[in-house]
């Protein structure tokens, strides 16, 4: 199936860092949303935005609604260990009931 | 956020046996839920759609008679893997989008079956 482009696909960084990581697609959105997921368990959503150029923050994270349609962001400041995990975007267009997931960033933070 | 259950969140059968998974949502109503299939290391991948009161959409690639969906109720969808062999053995995953139902709405997931079919 049809998947968006995630980048970067796993980053390690040191605890204190800011995190960027970004989704792009071909055709545009309407609604994009940003998952973490841990090992064993089902994606839990951070973050859901709904209009282009939409800056929306939830604690440490910040996302954006790209004002293309066609990209998101995800910020995250001064991580912490718990931040490792899987991120995933996601984004809903016109025309369908489908949502369309990213192939994720894996996140690794050092101690 | 809402809240939506899976059962059970581990199965391990012998190949050939059915399994069946139950997603609920606990404190909204859904009538519309989607199942993916998750394998290591990678993204969710759509199975299929699950309707109240309809037939399930399933997605290209995905059999029918292999995977079989029931939508029983506004908060309850099955998903039964139907003669399981090894290659089925993977983690699904259920979502209910929170809102009467339409896709644009958030989609909040369960907690996931991990399946081994031995």
């Amino acid at each position: 199936g049809q998947q968006l482009n995630q980048s970067p696909q796993s980053m390690f960084i040191q605890e204190g860092e800011d995190v960027s990581m970004n989704c792009t697609s071909s055709s545009i959105f309407n609604t994009w949303l940003w998952y973490k997921q841990d090992p064993g368990e089902g994606p839990v959503l951070l973050i859901a935005l709904y209009k282009a150029g939409e800056l929306t923050s939830n604690g440490r994270l910040t996302a954006q609604f790209g004002i293309t349609r066609k990209d998101s962001f995800l910020n995250i400041s001064a991580s912490i260990p718990s931040d490792v995990g899987i991120y995933f975007c996601a984004g809903h267009g016109s025309g369908t009931y489908k949502y369309i997931f990213g192939t994720g960033t894996r996140l690794k933070v050092l101690a | 956020g809402a809240v939506v259950s899976q059962h059970p969140s581990r199965v391990i059968c012998k190949s050939g046996t059915s399994v069946k998974i139950e997603c609920r949502s606990l404190d909204f109503q859904a009538t519309t839920m989607f199942w993916y299939r998750q394998f290591p290391k990678q993204s969710l991948m759509l199975m299929a759609t699950s309707n109240e009161g309809s037939k399930a959409t399933y997605e290209q690639g995905v059999e029918k008679d292999k995977f079989l969906i029931n939508h029983a109720s506004l908060t309850l969808s099955t998903l039964t893997v139907t003669s399981a062999h090894p290659e089925d053995s993977s983690f699904y995953i259920c979502s209910a989008p929170r809102g009467g139902g339409g896709a644009a709405n958030e989609q909040f997931f369960g907690p996931g079956t991990r399946l081994t079919v031995l």
